[in-house]
């Protein structure tokens, strides 16, 4: 089964550059990687998800290196309501399994 | 608002029971995962569905079945409850199923076993 690993938790101030790491070493070979925010007692809601090197969209940034064995999230300028739990999501390559990351908590303080 | 709606928002039962928990998928989308996730275990993957039939397995435990309908909700059977199984079980839905789908998920179910 595929492990992928995260911080557990991370501390920002408002209006800093927010980069989250999750490593992946047996994500398939052609499948995505996704990024999920959590807030408490709700479902995970969809932040970006990519397959190679960079994409952009309008709230982050999502790094691929060539191996694709990590990723990384870039949250610019966070504030208050970006306090919440990141995960990723990929899929294993020795099967259909589905894989979150143990999640980021991530607190941005005043 | 994701468009994935789940049924009941809570559930609470004893142990040994049977419950059922309801998805809606988003308007369109033709394929449904079901997830767990306790405070111990994180997010785990237990079945996917696309167009009624079963994609691919997880964790998922014998006790625990599911399955997609014509119309395309979904419905997770939980039978012979333990303890440990209370949790929060989300579904997610997504277009087709294949690789580059987002899945979208509901608010989740909280279901507690006393």
């Amino acid at each position: 089964l595929a492990k992928t690993t995260q911080p557990i938790s991370m501390d920002s101030y408002e209006g800093q550059e927010v980069n989250i790491t999750c490593s992946h070493n047996n994500i398939a070979t052609n499948d995505y990687i996704t990024w999920y925010q959590q807030f408490p007692s709700q479902g995970p809601r969809f932040i970006i998800q990519g397959y190679k090197t960079k994409v952009t969209n309008e709230v982050a940034s999502l790094f691929i290196p060539a191996d694709r064995k990590s990723s990384t999230l870039s949250l610019p300028r966070v504030s208050l309501s970006d306090t919440a739990v990141y995960y990723c999501l990929v899929r294993d390559n020795y099967g259909q399994n589905f894989v979150f990351g143990p999640g980021t908590r991530l607190s941005v303080l005043p | 608002d994701s468009g994935v709606t789940q049924t009941p928002k809570h559930l609470i039962t004893a142990t040994g029971q049977r419950v059922t928990l309801r998805c809606s998928p988003r308007s369109g989308d033709l394929s449904v995962y079901w997830y767990q996730q306790s405070l111990d275990q994180g997010l785990q993957f237990l079945i996917q569905y696309y167009n009624g039939e079963e994609r691919a397995k997880g964790n998922i435990l014998e006790r625990f079945s599911a399955q997609q309908f014509p119309d395309l909700h979904s419905e997770l059977n939980l039978s012979s409850l333990e303890l440990g199984d209370s949790a929060l079980y989300f579904c997610a839905s997504s277009p087709q199923g294949g690789r580059e789908d987002t899945q979208y998920f509901g608010p989740g179910t909280r279901l507690t076993v006393l």
